[in-house]
């Protein structure tokens, strides 16, 4: 079975310093992965995706994400914060050919200090 | 524009009534998924569909209903039997849902 961890409910990083978002997941075969943003009262939307091929994936907005197969990883980062990086951020996994479904992550509300 | 419309975005539902929420998708994607959002408790699968005039139960169906009579609409009713229904109803939809979902905005539902 598919799962995924994401340490910490919120994260606080001041403006301009490195944002780092943790993901681990669990998957018995290869797996896609994904991180997911979401800004108040609106829905998800796609930041970046790992299938094949290089391990670290450039998304939108200057962030980026490394996956890493020994320590079932896909931590998220981005070198620079900003106050619009303020947002709910969720990884989540699949599994080519198998169960159709992403499963999510709890979620990681990133905060932004001035 | 491609894309996955929610309506309303707010609705509003006296206690013991049933309510429909919209979703339509004009990205000719088969699968189509509905979830629900609680502060603090991620995303939770309700139903999802694979392709017409089909669909399955997710983790927490129970109060809910849907159908899935064309391609581009997965509409999803909240009935009476359920019993805390307010929240962030979100529906998505996918070509194949290991390549991802394309989400729509959001209804916030509230029971009165």
């Amino acid at each position: 079975a598919q799962s995924v961890t994401q340490l910490g409910s919120h994260v606080s990083v001041s403006e301009g310093a490195l944002v780092l978002l943790r993901c681990n997941y669990s998957s018995s075969v290869p797996p896609y992965l994904f991180w997911y943003v979401q800004y108040p009262n609106q829905g998800l939307q796609l930041l970046l995706k790992y299938t094949t091929g290089a391990t670290l994936v450039k998304g939108i907005n200057g962030f980026e994400a490394e996956f890493k197969k020994s320590e079932t990883s896909f931590h998220l980062t981005k070198p620079s914060a900003h106050m619009s990086d303020a947002a709910e951020y969720f990884c989540a996994v699949s599994q080519m050919n198998r169960d159709d479904k992403i499963i999510f992550g709890k979620g990681t509300r990133l905060h932004i200090l001035p | 524009d491609g894309g996955i419309t929610q309506s309303p975005k707010y609705l509003f539902r006296k206690e013991g009534q049933n309510v429909t929420l919209s979703c339509e998708q004009n990205l000719n994607h088969d699968a189509m998924y509905w979830y629900r959002q609680d502060p603090g408790q991620g995303l939770r699968l309700i139903y999802y569909s694979q392709i017409v005039n089909d669909f399955q139960k997710g983790d927490i169906a129970e109060g809910y209903s849907v159908s899935r009579e064309k391609k581009e609409s997965f509409p999803l009713t909240v009935t009476s039997a359920q019993k805390n229904p307010t929240a962030f109803y979100l529906c998505a939809s996918s070509i194949k849902g290991y390549y991802g979902y394309t989400f729509g905005s959001g209804t916030r539902l509230t029971v009165v």
